[in-house]
């Protein structure tokens, strides 16, 4: 079966740790994204990447950090410098880039301890 | 700064009526439009996606775009209980494809 999948479901972060989230697929997209929801807001973005090794900054940025060395995967890390990581993390892809559908993993939900 | 306005809701409808679902956006450069339907816990999933002006359709739902008034639209006809859910109205811009989200519409359809 081809798609996005992300591990964990549940997350738990003690304080100063930083923690990391899978997000693979293997429908061949050339672009992923993070996005964190939280209750009662729209998904804000966090970083994308449009090819491997190259990744940029999305709205969100501070207190994360990714990586995209390989094509199907493209971890996140929240560090111990986001403060307020309490949230819903999706990962998504798409073909390309200019108007192409983004398309969601099951999300990873993070809690702090 | 780029937005995306969605009356939060609960919009309330009952079984078998035609529930419409309302967005409107700032940037005038905006290319792609999407409809998603997000679960209570769950990841959003696309419903339609929209690049014209003008109605399109799939099945019991249309999507409608209106680039000049930066407004678009979802309808869904004879509503299910199954589509009880919170509707996320998303824009895309740039040669990024990023997306700007709406905070999302629940709907509730009343068997």
């Amino acid at each position: 079966d081809g798609g996005i999948t992300q591990s964990p479901k549940y997350l738990f972060r003690k304080e100063g740790q930083n923690v990391t989230l899978s997000c693979e697929q293997n429908l061949n997209h050339d672009a992923m994204y993070w996005y964190r929801q939280d209750p009662g807001q729209g998904l804000r973005l966090i970083y994308y990447s449009q090819i491997v090794n190259d990744f940029q900054k999305g709205d969100i940025a501070e207190g994360y950090s990714v990586s995209r060395e390989k094509k199907e995967s493209f971890p996140l890390t929240v560090t111990s410098a986001q403060k307020n990581p309490t949230a819903f993390y999706l990962c998504a892809s798409s073909p390309g880039t200019i108007g192409e559908t983004q398309y969601f993993g099951p999300g990873t939900r993070l809690l702090v301890l | 700064q780029k937005e995306v306005e969605q009356n939060s809701g609960p919009l309330s409808v009952p079984e078998g009526a035609i529930a419409s679902l309302n967005c409107t956006y700032s940037d005038r450069g905006s290319q792609s439009f999407f409809w998603y339907r997000q679960y209570s816990g769950k990841s959003p999933e696309l419903i339609m996606s929209i690049y014209s002006n003008g109605d399109k359709e799939d099945g019991r739902f249309t999507a409608q775009l209106n680039k000049a008034s930066q407004y678009v639209s979802l309808l869904i006809r004879d509503s299910q209980p199954s589509d009880s859910a919170t509707y996320l109205c998303a824009v895309g811009y740039g040669a990024t494809n990023k997306l700007i989200f709406g905070t999302g519409t629940l709907l509730a359809v009343q068997p």
